[in-house]
């Protein structure tokens, strides 16, 4: 049984540059949530996907853009990237409704030069 | 003010100690709760859900006060393998995401 495998590992961009994040959900889930997480803090919320649709955005800005296939993988792209967007990016599956646990990927480390 | 609040820490306590963290949260419609443990340079795995009666799960006890808008975390007989960061989760019922708590360090010491 598959869990969350998120890609690339590591990531190393410049100011300015454009970048993709991918996710496959745990066998079975259907919503993917995104995160950042910044060195010593607890995971941001950037935005959910459910049925291929954005159902919920945090407070981040436009240049954070989702997608979720038909098979209910997901991408996040972050287009002009700024120092402050280095991060440990994470993936978070879960099956349908409210109130069901996460779980999440290894994470995509981001470092923006 | 932060929709979850921890202490961050660190604890460092001895094998075998009992230590308990506390969170607190700003939404009182918030509907779902969990604890998330989080190795060094890892992803936040779920240690447990935390349900309205409290709940255990072997020696990590969770329970939850909605009066005063708390939830805490128990643990007892500590091992060496417990040493990573807690991570304390709210899910309001106004929306699908998780607020995480900036996490709580515990380092079990020999």
């Amino acid at each position: 049984d598959a869990g969350v495998t998120q890609s690339p590992t590591h990531l190393i961009k410049t100011r300015g540059q454009q970048v993709t994040l991918r996710c496959s959900p745990k066998s079975g889930h259907d919503t993917v949530s995104w995160y950042q997480q910044a060195l010593g803090q607890g995971p941001q919320f950037i935005f959910q996907y459910y049925e291929e649709e954005e159902r919920q955005r945090g407070n981040f800005p436009d240049r954070f853009s989702g997608h979720q296939f038909p098979n209910y993988s997901s991408e996040l792209n972050v287009n002009a990237l700024l120092l402050g967007d280095s991060a440990l990016y994470l993936c978070a599956s879960s099956l349908g409704g409210k109130h069901q646990p996460q779980h999440f990927g290894d994470g995509t480390r981001l470092s923006i030069l | 003010r932060k929709e979850v609040e921890q202490d961050p820490g660190p604890f460092n306590v001895p094998e075998g100690a009992t230590v308990a963290f506390n969170c607190t949260y700003s939404n009182s419609a918030s509907q779902s709760f969990f604890w998330y443990r989080q190795d060094c340079r890892k992803e936040p795995k779920l240690l447990m859900s935390v349900y309205s009666s409290g709940n255990e799960d072997g020696r990590f006890t969770a329970q939850l006060n909605r009066a005063s808008q708390y939830i805490s975390l128990l643990i007892r007989d500590s091992k060496l393998s417990d040493s990573a960061t807690y991570l304390c989760v709210v899910n309001p019922d106004t929306g699908n995401q998780f607020y995480f708590g900036t996490g709580t360090s515990l380092t079990v010491i020999p």
